[in-house]
């Protein structure tokens, strides 16, 4: 299995702009996590799914992220509007039982 | 909710020596322990974990110790080596929930 996919690796936008990170998790993973990394605040989980429903979003900042699994297989985070302070690198990492989390290698964000 | 704090920040060692990296933990019914290993521009890839049903666990050089009374684990790696340069998170995982609360990591360094 090629592990979890991201992409984009890294984007730059302008502040203001729609941003939309995409993930696929590994095969037969019935969990989907995004988690934030910052320098300040470490690593910090965003939403959670299991069989593509959501299960916890209480990590999610403000009503400028969402995210989607509208499949088993695919996975969005969207920021709109996107500011300076959003700028971080998000993980996605898939789990078959919510235990050991599979992380992909990340998209960096930079939001001038 | 979970609280994971994380010492120290950094840690640098000769190579060969042993290094030692603490965690406590806030919610007395976490029962679950990863640790997770995380080289430059990856994601995180767990390499030991320990249940609350376990006092300790050894992995090759590796080995993580559990207090459950006083709500701390810790990671020792012997006879370090320059590939064990990284930054290290702990983290725990609130019972019911199959979500990981991360500690800030640690950056280990292994100096030849």
């Amino acid at each position: 299995d090629a592990g979890v996919i991201q992409s984009p690796r890294h984007e730059v936008t302008e502040m203001g702009q729609e941003v939309t990170l995409r993930c696929k998790p590994i095969s037969g993973h019935d969990y989907l996590f995004w988690y934030r990394q910052t320098m300040m605040r470490g690593l910090e989980l965003l939403i959670y799914f299991n069989n593509n429903v959501p299960i916890d979003d209480s990590g999610m900042p403000e009503d400028r992220f969402s995210a989607k699994m509208p499949n088993a297989s695919f996975s969005t985070l969207k920021i709109q509007p996107s500011e300076p302070r959003d700028s971080a690198v998000y993980f996605c990492a898939s789990s078959p039982t919510g235990g050991e989390l599979f992380f992909g290698e990340g998209s960096r964000l930079t939001v001038l | 909710g979970e609280n994971v704090e994380q010492h120290p920040s950094t840690l640098s060692v000769q190579e060969g020596d042993s290094a030692v990296i603490k965690c406590t933990y806030s919610d007395s019914a976490s029962n679950y322990f990863p640790w997770y290993k995380q080289e430059l521009g990856k994601g995180p890839q767990l390499i030991i974990d320990i249940r609350s049903n376990v006092g300790e666990k050894k992995d090759q050089r590796i080995a993580v110790t559990l207090n459950k009374t006083a709500k701390h684990f810790s990671l020792h790696i012997t006879e370090t080596q320059p590939e064990d340069s990284a930054v290290y998170f702990c983290a725990a995982s609130p019972q019911g929930a199959q979500k990981l609360v991360f500690g800030q990591g640690t950056r280990l360094t292994i100096n030849p």
